[in-house]
């Protein structure tokens, strides 16, 4: 069973571009959520996606953006970054959208200068 | 709003010196509270869920309590490889977001 992954690993971009990560859910799940982690901070909750809908979003501004396709894979799409977005970006899915275990990947690392 | 509070911040033990780490939570019912254990630069691999108070759970040296107002993650006879950060995290009834504390970041010495 494959677990939860996520591309890049490390990414260096300078403010005002846009990036975009991706993340491949666990064998089965249809959920998948992401997460921001700050330096020395627990996670954040950007949004959650549901068989390619949203079905949640934490406090983040409009240019946090996502898709899901569908074999339950992701995107995570970030405009006009701003130095504040430097973070790990960490996506998890769970097995159904009511199933509260989430499994995480390794996360993006993200820069941004 | 919920909330969660994680102590102490940080940790030290020596190998085979037991304790415990605290997460207070404040949330408007409780569908479920997670134990998280990560490694420093990747993500959060899962340890425990608990869903009602008094419920216990155990994993090797780790054993995970929790009651109405708060969670304990206790390390009984800690080795150098249980060294990292513990994450605490609830939802809501209301939905299925995780709410993270900051974390206790745990290390044992030999």
């Amino acid at each position: 069973e494959t677990g939860v992954t996520q591309s890049p690993t490390h990414l260096i971009k300078t403010r005002g571009q846009q990036v975009t990560l991706r993340c491949s859910s666990q064998s089965g799940h249809n959920t998948v959520s992401w997460y921001q982690q700050a330096l020395g901070q627990g996670p954040q909750f950007i949004f959650q996606y549901y068989r390619e809908e949203e079905n949640g979003r934490g406090n983040f501004p409009p240019r946090f953006s996502g898709l899901q396709f569908p074999n339950y894979s992701s995107e995570l799409n970030v405009n006009a970054l701003e130095l504040d977005d430097s973070a790990l970006y960490l996506c998890a899915s769970s097995l159904r959208k009511n199933q509260e275990t989430q499994y995480f990947g390794p996360g993006t690392r993200l820069l941004v200068l | 709003e919920d909330q969660v509070t994680q102590s102490p911040e940080a940790l030290r033990l020596q190998e085979g010196e037991s304790s415990s780490l605290n997460c207070s939570y404040t949330v408007s019912g409780l569908r479920g509270l997670f134990w998280y254990r990560q490694d420093p630069g990747k993500g959060p691999e899962f340890l425990f869920t608990l869903y009602s108070a008094g419920e216990e759970k155990e994993k090797e040296r780790l054993k995970a309590t929790l009651t109405k107002k708060e969670s304990f993650l206790h390390i009984t006879a800690p080795k150098p490889e249980d060294s990292a950060t513990y994450l605490c995290a609830v939802t809501p009834n209301s939905g299925y977001a995780l709410n993270f504390g900051k974390g206790t970041s745990l290390l044992v010495t030999p």
